[in-house]
């Protein structure tokens, strides 16, 4: 069975600080693996996935993630955190012989204090 | 431009009378999602449709209903809204079931129940 577990429930920086943001897997097979962002009162949008490509994923708005098959991790990073990075994050993974449907981690905040 | 809108996006209902929730699509995918969101927690898949089949999850609650008409709408009907289901109420789309797992959402639909 796939689950995801979002380490921190909330995480606060200061503008201009790195961003880390912690999620870790449990895949019995070769997951597919996402980071979707959700501004207050928006939908969700899709900030970079890893698909058994480059363990270095690279997405929107200065994002990554890097993929670590021995630590079971899929970790968020930004360099710098900007104000309008103040959200809430998601790690998700996909269910594998379900359809693709996506199992959500339980989500963390980002504060971003200026 | 949106891609996927929903309607309205904010919903006051008293106890027990029903309402219905639109969402309309400009990207000709072929599955729809909807997802039910309550406060600080993650997105709870009710059913998706792929093309014209509809999938319910196992406990999605005989209160909801959704309809499908074409590939462009789909509908979420809640028959009798208790307190419980105030929410916010998310539409998704994708190209096919199990497209990698991105998802395009709209921006929700927030119902509160009186």
């Amino acid at each position: 069975a796939q689950s995801v577990t979002q380490l921190d429930s909330h995480v606060s920086v200061s503008e201009g600080t790195p961003v880390l943001l912690r999620c870790n897997y449990s895949s019995s097979y070769s997951p597919s693996l996402f980071w979707y962002v959700q501004h207050p009162n928006k939908g969700l949008q899709l900030l970079l996935k890893y698909t058994s490509a480059a363990t270095l994923v690279k997405g929107i708005n200065g994002f990554e993630a890097e993929f670590k098959k021995s630590e079971t991790s899929f970790h968020l990073t930004k360099p710098s955190a900007h104000m309008s990075d103040a959200a809430e994050y998601f790690c998700v993974v996909t269910r594998y012989n379900q359809g693709g449907k996506l199992i959500f981690g339980q989500g963390t905040e980002l504060s971003v204090k200026p | 431009d949106a891609m996927v809108i929903q309607n309205p996006r904010y919903q006051v209902t008293q106890f027990g009378k029903p309402v219905t929730l639109s969402c309309s699509q400009t990207l000709n995918h072929n599955v729809m999602y909807w997802y039910q969101q309550k406060s600080s927690q993650a997105p709870k898949l009710l059913f998706h449709y792929y093309d014209k089949d509809f999938n319910n999850e196992a406990d999605t609650p005989d209160n909801f209903q959704s309809r499908r008409p074409n590939t462009s709408f789909c509908f979420l009907d809640i028959r009798s809204p208790g307190l419980g289901d105030a929410a916010m109420y998310l539409c998704a789309t994708s190209r096919a079931r199990g497209a990698s797992g991105e998802l395009f959402f709209g921006e929700g639909s927030r119902l509160t129940v009186l």
